[in-house]
């Protein structure tokens, strides 16, 4: 199985700044990444599933782009607002097939100070 | 409804009781997935199931047993509890293919005392 990285583990910012993290991924055989948002005392909900090189997606504020032959992706919160305060998680077939499940990272925490 | 419900919500159970957790998902979704997790550890693989008739393994299926009794069902059972498998336990659902996003249950709190 392999193996997804997520950096940093948590980030504290104040409202107002935007911030980004990373995942990091094997590059071989890429098939898909995905993010996800997991709010406190809630599940994780979808926010990107990401399948070409050179890839960005965009959900209001937040952002995602993808670099399949380096094997990383960034997550962007632009403005970031309290409710923002969430664990970002990313994903991705666990052998680079579309008929393996999700292999999870261990998350960003992200807090945003009111 | 929410459209994968996860039953109980919260459950305390004692060492070496059976007990089994319940999926039940209105998606429609072939695939089905209990995963766990634990801090600092993130969403472990526990069970996967793609169709009615198919049961796999995950990373950490050791104590564990699943049921899918229907598309829409899947069940996971820990026969004898132990103090370890204390955890969140979430079920998953997605269409086929590794690029559709999945669809959680609110999940289940266990705790084995």
């Amino acid at each position: 199985i392999l193996n997804v990285e997520q950096s940093p583990q948590s980030l504290h910012v104040q409202e107002g700044d935007s911030t980004n993290f990373t995942c990091s991924f094997p590059s071989s055989n890429f098939y898909a990444l995905h993010w996800y948002r997991w709010e406190t005392a809630k599940s994780p909900e979808a926010l990107f599933v990401m399948t070409l090189n050179g890839d960005e997606k965009k959900k209001g504020r937040i952002s995602a782009t993808l670099n399949t032959k380096e094997g990383y992706s960034y997550l962007y919160i632009k403005g970031s607002q309290p409710e923002d305060s969430a664990t970002y998680l990313c994903a991705f077939p666990g052998r680079n097939s579309g008929n393996t499940p999700l292999v999870f990272g261990k998350g960003t925490r992200l807090s945003v100070i009111a | 409804d929410a459209d994968v419900t996860q039953t109980p919500r919260n459950r305390i159970t004692k060492t070496g009781k059976r007990i089994m957790l319940e999926c039940s998902q209105t998606k429609g979704h072939d695939r089905m997935y209990w995963y766990r997790q634990d801090p600092g550890l993130g969403l472990r693989l526990i069970y996967y199931s793609f169709d009615v008739k198919d049961i796999n393994k995950g990373e950490i299926s050791d104590g564990y047993s699943v049921s899918r009794q229907a598309q829409a069902k899947f069940s996971l059972s820990l026969e004898s509890a132990i103090p370890n498998q204390t955890a969140l336990y979430f079920c998953a659902t997605s269409s086929a293919g590794g690029n559709y996003g999945y669809t959680f249950g609110s999940g289940t709190r266990l705790t084995v005392v």
